[in-house]
């Protein structure tokens, strides 16, 4: 049963700290979506990958948030220093476009739970 | 509107029928999707529709498709208490990378 597995799924971090999660997709995927979870904002994009290249990472706050696909079977986001306001849910999600004979279907990881004290 | 729409919570009695409703936002949309999040879980595919479709129907869950008043919903007959959870409904829009989400409809099922 293919899915797309993260890591870890729970991190209490103290602010200031660098905060790493890892996603595996589904294998033969192409695209690598990064999303974050909190209850004001709903779901928001942050970044994503395509062919292991980043493609859109405009919801993303440049200045302490980086994305990265060092393989085809590995995205990380890193968030250095984090802070507060970083406490949220954060989801990969993997697929497979209409242009690479998929459905444009994500399928969503179980999601990292991170809270900066 | 500029946002996918959805009613945000919805109460049912276990063995009735659920129908949530969703807005979205461009009627050239290609697929439409619905999503089941349970607590502390990720977000859980749980079917999609063609924009071509106006129907799709797979075992409990029924959706339909109003592409001309932008309007989706998803029927679940015979609502059982595992189906308690936030329903999201996406679309995708031409020529984006990404999903675009509703703010989730949370399903109570009252036994």
């Amino acid at each position: 049963d293919a899915r797309v597995t993260q890591t870890p799924r729970h991190k209490v971090t103290e602010m200031g700290q660098e905060v790493t999660m890892r996603c595996q997709p589904i294998l033969g995927h192409n695209t690598v979506f990064w999303y974050r979870q909190t209850m004001m904002q709903g779901l928001e994009l942050l970044a994503y990958f395509r062919n292991r290249a980043p493609l859109d990472d405009s919801g993303m706050p440049k200045d302490r948030f980086s994305a990265e696909m060092p393989d085809a079977t590995l995205a990380t986001l890193k968030i250095q220093p984090s802070e507060p306001r970083d406490s949220a849910v954060y989801f990969c999600a993997s697929g497979l476009p209409l242009t690479s004979g998929g459905t444009d279907t994500q399928y969503f990881g179980p999601g990292t739970r991170l809270t900066v004290l | 509107g500029e946002d996918v729409e959805q009613s945000l919570f919805l109460s049912v009695r276990e063995g009735d029928s659920s129908v949530i409703n969703c807005t979205y936002t461009d009627s050239s949309s290609t697929y439409l999707y619905w999503y089941k999040q349970e607590p502390g879980a990720g977000l859980q595919l749980l079917t999609y529709i063609f924009s071509n479709m106006d129907m799709k129907q797979d075992q409990r869950l029924t959706v339909l498709l109003n592409k001309k008043d932008k309007h989706l919903s998803l029927r679940i007959a015979d609502t059982q208490t595992g189906d308690s959870a936030i329903y999201f409904c996406a679309e995708k829009k031409p020529g984006a990378n990404n999903l675009f989400f509703g703010t989730g409809t949370r399903l109570t099922v009252i036994p």
